[in-house]
């Protein structure tokens, strides 16, 4: 079964606002990566959160942790235009050998 | 994206044909990915190669053939390939087998007629 779940999966704002997107998993975690996919494009690495850690931050990037709820939410500060694009958690689960699981994403859109 | 290229960016296919999509990554990994993205649907990993030694298979379906001549390049062969087939293929590259970080190219297009 899918191991990490988006939440909402599409959200829309304007430039400016704030934009928080959740996602929750089933099982326990190493660590948990959040990617952003523009339009048709490859995905890109955001920001990685160990499970030993509740809080981490890059630019307008805000990512909590709560391994207790098996969740994760990713904040987007004074959002752009060019924010617009699919966000994608993905869970590396502790178990030996086993790949990244990527959720279904959020789309994202920000308007002008 | 950058690192990590693949061509073509996009192809049409017709189920009879034979065709390959190629991957190169520019960052010295020893990993690499195919993962087939499509609508609706979250990422399904295709398969792993790790050191040119595939190391998962996934339960895809023998029409998809890969093949990892050096640990810089990947390649997908396509054949007899079905409707459903139809999504974007993503290549990534990560410096151990599934180490925390996996660099993606943009991925081919490929439309299945």
């Amino acid at each position: 079964s899918q191991q990490g779940e988006e939440d909402p999966q599409a959200l829309s704002i304007q430039e400016g606002e704030n934009a928080t997107m959740n996602c929750s998993y089933k099982t326990s975690i190493n660590n948990l990566q959040w990617y952003r996919q523009n339009s048709g494009r490859g995905l890109v690495h955001l920001i990685l959160i160990r499970s030993n850690e509740r809080e981490k931050h890059s630019g307008r990037l805000r990512v909590t942790l709560d391994t207790s709820k098996k969740s994760s939410s990713l904040l987007i500060t004074a959002s752009r235009a060019a924010d617009t694009a699919s966000y994608f958690c993905a869970t590396d689960p502790n178990q030996a050998g086993t790949a990244l699981i990527f959720g279904k994403g959020t789309t994202l859109s920000v308007s002008s | 994206e950058t690192g990590v290229t693949q061509t073509p960016r996009h192809l049409v296919m017709g189920m009879t044909n034979k065709k390959s999509l190629k991957c190169e990554q520019h960052l010295g990994h020893n990993a690499m990915y195919w993962y087939k993205q499509s609508a609706k649907k979250p990422l399904e990993l295709m398969f792993v190669y790790s050191l040119e030694e595939r190391v998962e298979n996934n339960s895809v379906p023998s029409r998809f053939s890969p093949e990892c001549p050096n640990s810089s390049h990947l390649f997908l062969h396509l054949h007899t390939l079905q409707p459903e087939d139809s999504a974007l293929y993503l290549c990534a590259s990560s410096q151990e087998r599934f180490a925390d970080t996996q660099y993606f190219g943009p991925g081919t297009r490929l439309t299945v007629l």
